[in-house]
């Protein structure tokens, strides 16, 4: 099964500040690689597929890049909203795995 | 719009059986693969299984864990998707959500307790 770390694991940050978060593959998956959001009580929310494809209806303030093993999904100016725990997930192969998570929290 | 109701969430013994529904609306569900992805309370997220759309012969991929007990099954004519849960453990217990990745259901409860 391909292993997904992400780090950190928490994450504390300001209204209007910027953040990265890395996931890595144990081994190469191409592209295939989606970040989801998911805030307390709810269903995970679908960000990025394809690694760098925003899904639909997704504002641009958040971005993915990376190929291989390693990506990052990057926030820009954040907002009280974007406070939330958030997953890689590879679908390369079966199984499908997700990242252990990364919660952002208000500073 | 899209929607995606799960609904067979419950209280079951351990190894009991529970049969979840997926029902489906807004997308053409017959060419859609549908996944089963749970998440156990203040855990991550873990893939369930997944059951393709009839081009791809219904094919199924499960997850190890529930492998062998669990059977993820479809009804195009119904738009709805089911997950089989048998030889059910304590472990099992979890929200159950079905998902086709860009669009998820609001998740069904499954505690397996005694």
């Amino acid at each position: 099964d391909i292993q997904m770390t992400q780090s950190p694991s928490s994450l504390s940050a300001s209204v209007g500040d910027r953040v990265t978060i890395t996931c890595r593959a144990s081994q190469g998956i191409s592209n295939y690689l989606a970040w989801f959001q998911q805030k307390p009580g709810k269903a995970p929310k679908s960000l990025i597929y394809a690694a760098s494809t925003l899904q639909s209806g997704v504002p641009s303030k958040f971005s993915g890049s990376g190929s291989g093993t390693d990506f990052t999904l990057t926030i820009s100016s954040l907002q009280p909203e974007d406070f939330a725990t958030y997953y890689c997930q590879q679908y390369n192969s079966y199984p499908y795995t997700f990242g252990q998570g990364t919660k952002l929290e208000i500073k | 719009e899209v929607q995606l109701v799960e609904s067979g969430g419950g209280l079951v013994q351990p190894g009991g059986s529970l049969k979840l529904s997926c029902a489906a609306s807004g997308f053409t569900f017959s060419g859609s693969a549908m996944h089963w992805v749970r998440q156990a309370s203040g855990k991550g997220l873990e893939w369930v299984g997944r059951i393709s759309s009839k081009p791809n012969n219904y094919a199924t991929a499960y997850a190890a864990s529930v492998k062998g007990r669990f059977t993820i099954s479809r009804d195009d004519s119904k738009n709805t998707a089911y997950l089989q849960m048998n030889s059910l453990k304590t472990e099992d217990t979890a929200v159950y959500y079905c998902t086709i990745w860009e669009d998820w259901g609001q998740g069904a409860l499954v505690t397996v307790s005694s």
